[in-house]
């Protein structure tokens, strides 16, 4: 079955540094995947959806690359904030359908 | 246009009772997926519905159980609790099957 592993660590940034986080799959590779945010006691909250035909995707201060050879997404926050600080998911599809499976998320940390 | 609501926030059960969890989801969304999350961990699908009708079911006993209502607001059922069961569910409504909107969850409690 399909598992998906995210750094179980806290990545603890200076402000104004760019964020990397890695989202790494191990078998078929998804149609697409997804990046959510959650901050604590919260729902996630939708970020960016990259396509299996993209290799990458922008949004403000967010970039996300999709390498479907490594099996593996990377999220990047430009110009980080401390407002930024939260858990960051990504989560791809289950088979062919569209049933969501997640990582564990990685908790970022954006110090002043 | 509202964003989708969850009630109770928080609830307390003892072991071997039921609970019904409520989300109201997001205007014109007919897709609604549950999950559970368990502190630190990433949610676990627990079902989807589509226009009423069950669309896939993850790996969770028969005990849980849910609705769509025609007016796409869910509800999901879980018998018997058990311990393990103490989690954040989250319901999330979507109308491309891509995007989906989270609500704030419910904190279930059981003891």
């Amino acid at each position: 079955s399909q598992k998906i592993e995210q750094n179980s660590e806290a990545l603890n940034i200076q402000e104004g540094k760019t964020a990397t986080l890695t989202c790494n799959y191990t078998n078929y590779s998804p149609a697409y995947l997804q990046w959510y945010r959650q901050d604590p006691g919260r729902g996630p909250v939708f970020l960016l959806l990259i396509r299996e035909n993209e290799k990458e995707k922008r949004k403000e201060r967010l970039k996300v690359t999709f390498d479907t050879t490594l099996k593996q997404s990377l999220f990047h926050i430009t110009a980080s904030q401390p407002a930024d600080s939260a858990t960051y998911l990504c989560a791809l599809p289950m088979d062919s359908n569209y049933q969501l499976i997640w990582g564990a998320g990685t908790k970022l940390i954006i110090k002043p | 246009e509202t964003g989708v609501t969850q009630s109770p926030t928080h609830l307390i059960k003892t072991r071997g009772q039921q609970v019904t969890l409520r989300c109201s989801s997001q205007s014109g969304h007919n897709t609604v997926s549950w999950y559970q999350q368990a502190l630190g961990q990433g949610p676990q699908f627990i079902f989807q519905y589509y226009r009423e009708e069950e669309n896939g079911r993850g790996n969770f006993p028969p005990r849980f159980s849910g609705l769509q209502f025609p007016n796409y607001s869910s509800e999901l059922n879980v018998n018997a609790l058990e311990l393990d069961d103490s989690a954040l569910y989250l319901c999330a409504s979507s109308a491309d099957l891509y995007e989906q909107y989270f609500g704030p969850g419910t904190r279930l409690t059981v003891t």
